[in-house]
């Protein structure tokens, strides 16, 4: 069965540290995974996709790894700010089937001054 | 920058009433979206549509229905609503298939039904 799960569901961080998020996947076969970000009352924001290949890629603080062969991903906050309390959504797709995203439940992340 | 307007951001019904949420997107998406988050569940698909006039059952389709009948617009439709469909619904929008690399989803900003 094709099933992503994020952990840990919440965090709460102080500003300024950082911070890992994990998404573990069971999807398969694999195309990518997607991190999104979604600020309380709107909708998800794409962060970063990686692909099969790929085992880093940054965007500003953000930092997402994938390990392939045991189906991890990560992202990784540096520097945390107030405006990264959101909460994260990994999204992982199949390159079959028309139905093949398959959601996380999301973590919810919380930066306090 | 790709749009995707959902023009009612919260919306109270009544137990049986028809609930009618529209989506409309301006970058001439092929693929459309309709998705409930819930607490602890996250979002959940419910309708898509790869083409006008076309539409094809997600997770969730039950007690819902849809519309395409222009490229730019995906409505969502609750014939008769109940208790248990209060939830936020999330429309969104891809330029191909979002199992393609750049398959992104474009999402709306939601919209908040609460059924009483």
């Amino acid at each position: 069965k094709n099933q992503v799960e994020q952990s840990p569901q919440s965090l709460i961080i102080l500003e300024g540290k950082n911070c890992t998020l994990q998404c573990n996947y069971t999807v398969s076969p694999f195309s990518n995974l997607r991190w999104y970000k979604q600020d309380t009352g709107r909708g998800p924001v794409s962060l970063t996709i990686m692909t099969f290949s790929e085992n880093t890629k940054s965007n500003g603080r953000y930092t997402a790894t994938l390990d392939a062969d045991t189906k991890q991903s990560s992202l990784h906050i540096t520097a945390s700010q107030l405006s990264d309390s959101a909460s994260y959504i990994c999204v992982v797709s199949s390159y079959v089937g028309a139905n093949n995203l398959f959601f996380g439940t999301g973590t919810r992340l919380t930066v306090i001054p | 920058d790709v749009k995707v307007t959902q023009s009612l951001r919260y919306l109270v019904k009544r137990t049986g009433e028809k609930v009618f949420l529209e989506c409309v997107q301006d970058m001439d998406h092929e693929n459309m979206f309709w998705y409930r988050q819930d607490p602890g569940l996250g979002l959940r698909l419910i309708y898509f549509s790869y083409d006008v006039k076309m539409k094809e059952k997600g997770d969730i389709p039950e007690g819902y229905s849809v519309s395409r009948e222009k490229k730019e617009r995906f409505s969502l439709i609750l014939e008769s609503a109940s208790t248990n469909q209060t939830s936020m619904y999330l429309c969104a929008s891809s330029e191909i298939n979002p199992g393609q690399y750049t398959g992104e989803l474009f999402f709306g900003e939601g919209s908040r039904l609460t059924v009483l």
